[in-house]
Formats: structure tokens, sequence, C-alpha cells
């Protein structure tokens, strides 16, 4: 098994640029989930998939769109790139459960807008 | 305030010390709690979730104070490969789904 795979591992943008960062999984998780991990903040959800065609927002969706059209793949779009956007981007897959289950992360994706 | 609060560190300690991180967390009606560990630059992986009655896992041992809405993990023995950043996460309920509400981390740093 590969895990949680993501790509790029980097990238540079310019302002206003748009991109889609890829993850997927080859675990049959049913949830995916997107983070965002910025200095001193932690870990925050951006957006998050319970299946195959349902997702939702999480802490910090505004400049993000996401789908979820197979249980493998949750690619995360950025529509205009801002500064505001510069982190590394942790993808994230897990079990379906009510006690949480272990959450398996991708490597990550590092972007830098300038 | 954050939902889950951690010391930032850095915690320099010599090999074969005893570390104890500490984490507060807000929501009372959260059901799971966890720790986990995050190279540099590296992703997170789970180290050990944590039980009401506590629990252990060789050199590492988690508590839960669901009354103080605390949670801590001790390490002992430190080995330099404990140098790390440990996160604590709760979960909190959200129609139906478990979010994972990560704290920022605890760096340590485990020195000859």
């Amino acid at each position: 098994n590969a895990g949680v795979t993501q790509t790029p591992k980097f990238q540079v943008l310019k302002t206003g640029q748009s991109m889609t960062l890829q993850c997927a999984q080859d675990m049959n998780h049913e949830y995916m989930s997107w983070y965002r991990q910025d200095p001193g903040m932690g870990l925050r959800l951006i957006h998050y998939s319970v299946g195959a065609g349902i997702t939702d927002q999480g802490e910090v969706p505004n400049g993000y769109n996401v789908s979820r059209s197979t249980t493998e793949d949750f690619p995360l779009r950025l529509l205009s790139a801002a500064p505001s956007q510069t982190s590394v981007y942790f993808c994230a897959s897990r079990k379906a459960g009510p006690r949480g289950e272990t959450q398996y992360f991708g490597p990550g994706t590092r972007l830098l807008v300038l | 305030r954050k939902e889950v609060e951690q010391d930032p560190g850095p915690f320099n300690v010599p090999e074969g010390a005893t570390v104890a991180f500490n984490c507060t967390y807000s929501n009372s009606a959260s059901q799971s709690f966890f720790w986990y560990r995050q190279d540099c630059r590296k992703e997170p992986k789970l180290l050990m979730s944590v039980y009401s009655s506590g629990n252990e896992d060789g050199r590492f041992t988690a508590q839960l104070n669901r009354a103080s809405q605390y949670i801590s993990l001790l390490i002992r023995d430190s080995k330099l490969s404990d140098s790390a950043t440990y996160l604590c996460v709760v979960t909190s309920q959200s129609g139906g789904y478990n979010k994972l509400i990560f704290g920022a981390g605890t760096r340590l740093a485990v020195h000859p």
C-alpha cells in the first residue's frame, strides 16, 4: 500500500494563479480531509469528505474548493492564490468510526505564493 | 481561546531524562483523545490514543483528566530519536462527523 500520496511536493505560485493539489489514498478509507499548517497555528481543517460525492467545509474553507468523485481521490483547488495561502498542506484519510480511528497523513505540499 | 492549547516549548532535555507535556482542551463534549508525533518537515503520525484510565506504551504514558479537561504525555528515558513535535488532538462532533482538532504542538529536543 502506498498509503496517502500527495503531489506536488513543492509549488511556487504568483498571486492570482490557480492550481490543484492532488491527493490519493489506497486504503479504501471513507473519510478524507485537507489541512493547512502554519507556524504557531497547528493544523487547521480546510475541507473534508465523508464519502464519494459528499464534502463539507472545515475551519478555514475560503479560497479553496474540493470534490470527491471517487473514494480514492480528493483534490484541493486554489481558485485565485493569495500570499496568505502560503503554507504546508496535508491531506489525510481514515476509516469511518465513532471514535476517530487512526488518521493517516500524506507527506505534504509546501506552497509559496508570491 | 484555542480549542486545544499546548506549551510550544522547546523542551531541551538530556538523553535519559523524563519529560512531561500537558495539553488542555475547551470542548467538554470531546470523546476521543490522541497524541501525534511530527518530525521536522514531515507529516504527523499517530503516537498513541489516550484512554480515560490512562495508558502506557513502552516509555510513553498518556493520561486524561476529563474533569479538568487536561491531557498529558510522559516520556521516560528520553532518546535522541524522541526529538520531534508532539501534537495533542481531541475530537469534536459535527453533524455525525468526528473532526480532529489539533493543538499547535510542543517541541522536544533531546541532546547527548
